[in-house]
């Protein structure tokens, strides 16, 4: 979804750097989240964000952070990064409560 | 807990026959239920979406049919087409106040035979 645009999309770094992904939006929407994808696993919710003040963990929270600096952007970063984060990591935006959301083209993130 | 599953990692198809992608959910709470497509190197496509209030949704050439009794939902594809060939993921949200939180089952490759 060209409307969902993250950066960048690919990134190859060393065991124990800090690591930002970028997630802007053009869709206006106030619901903005973080997936990671791994073979065999689909989709797996990190953080979410409801709007501007709202930070929520995910299912697998753990070694990442997030900031929503602005009602369109959503980044999320790894501290200190280790070779078991190595996957896709997906951006979604959603409008109201039981309506789609809608991804990015990903970040494919390489740990070595 | 809670899943949401495919029942084969694997379809293929003949090209122009019709496809049936199946998901079970275990959560007789969730209400709203998303099939999205996802092709190699891009993001989960939206393709259509049902609302537990409905048994039945019909969108261009695709057919979504939730079965609350036995929670079970299926993507039925009319006339596949080689640009059909990706990864099916069916999500469902539960009915938990106002999460808008989706659980995603693991997908199943479609291959379309030419």
């Amino acid at each position: 979804d060209a409307d969902v645009t993250q950066t960048p999309r690919n990134r190859i770094t060393k065991t124990g750097k800090r690591i930002m992904l970028e997630c802007s939006q053009t869709k206006g929407h106030d619901r903005m989240y973080w997936y990671r994808q791994d073979p065999g696993l689909g989709l797996r919710l990190i953080y979410y964000s409801f709007d501007v003040k709202d930070i929520n963990k995910g299912e697998i929270s753990d070694g990442y952070s997030v900031s929503r600096q602005a009602q369109a952007k959503f980044s999320l970063s790894l501290e200190s990064a280790i070779p078991n984060q190595t996957a896709l990591y997906f951006c979604a935006t959603s409008g109201r409560d039981r309506t789609p959301q809608h991804f990015g083209d990903g970040t494919r993130l390489s740990i070595l | 807990g809670e899943s949401v599953g495919l029942h084969l990692p694997t379809l293929s198809v003949q090209e122009g026959d019709n496809s049936i992608i199946n998901c079970a959910y275990s959560n007789s709470a969730s209400d709203y239920f998303i099939w999205y497509k996802q092709e190699s190197g891009k993001g989960p496509q939206f393709i259509i979406d049902i609302r537990s209030n409905m048994d039945k949704r019909q969108g261009q050439r695709v057919t979504v049919l939730l079965n609350k009794t036995v929670k079970h939902l299926s993507l039925q594809i009319a006339a596949t087409q080689p640009g059909d060939s990706a990864v099916y993921f069916c999500a469902e949200n539960m009915h938990s106040g106002n999460t808008g939180k989706l659980i995603f089952g693991q997908g199943t490759t479609l291959q379309v035979k030419p």
